[in-house]
């Protein structure tokens, strides 16, 4: 089992809708989440990151987590064609160190 | 501000030769990261310094890739012989800490193309 799963995609949705990327996590001692926008041929760009449980909203950005279920999504409301990026989940434990999964391609159609 | 910097930015190279990545962290971050990605294999960690010191190399695949840390504004990995499965991206990061509320920064990356 990976350490942190995404659905590859790609996820397409029509411009101006809700578009919801999931990440689900195997150490249940992790401690925050982050994720990254990455172009493609650029580098991974930070969106926002979370470590409670619940929701955090950031502009069209919301990230929710469940630690629980091992779980957590970003929600892109009014999507642009310009969010049409791969988003990259990725998890922090106690050793600092970020484990990233591989990503989930997101197509905004206008 | 300036971000994480990179050079170079392409590298093309034949196998065999040695190849060397730089990096140059954001000024005030005691943390550096080098990360290796590819289609098949994604974003990977090789190793990370904290205060110019390695703390983890596990993810170096194996003795022809080394990385330093000689001061806190420059970092080298070096793949000494090059060979053709090394072609990927090569990212560094940098963070203020390795703390959990400390997000990763990263530079432009570098391309390289071992034939």
């Amino acid at each position: 089992q990976k350490e942190v799963e995404q659905n590859s995609g790609p996820l397409s949705v029509p411009e101006g809708a809700i578009a919801s990327l999931n990440c689900t996590y195997s150490d249940r001692g992790s401690q925050s989440f982050f994720w990254y926008r990455q172009y493609s041929g650029k580098s991974p760009e930070l969106i926002m990151f979370i470590y409670s449980n619940g929701d955090k909203e950031d502009g069209r950005f919301t990230a929710q987590l469940n630690k629980a279920s091992q779980y957590v999504s970003l929600l892109i409301r009014d999507s642009q064609p310009s969010d049409s990026a791969t988003y990259l989940c990725a998890v922090k434990g106690d050793t600092g160190k970020l484990i990233f999964g591989q990503g989930t391609t997101l197509q905004v159609k206008p | 501000d300036a971000g994480v910097i990179q050079s170079p930015r392409h590298e093309v190279t034949e196998m065999g030769q040695e190849v060397t990545l730089r990096c140059k962290p954001i000024s005030g971050h005691n943390s550096l990261f080098w990360y290796r990605q590819t289609m098949m294999r994604g974003l990977e960690l090789l190793i990370y310094f904290n205060n110019n010191v390695p703390i983890d190399d596990s993810g170096m695949p194996e003795d022809r890739f080394s990385a330093k840390m000689p001061n806190a504004s420059f970092s080298t990995l070096k793949i000494q012989p090059s060979e053709p499965r090394d072609s990927a991206v090569y990212f560094c990061a940098s963070s203020f800490n390795t703390g959990a509320l400390q997000p990763q920064h990263f530079g432009d990356g570098t391309r390289l193309s071992i034939l």
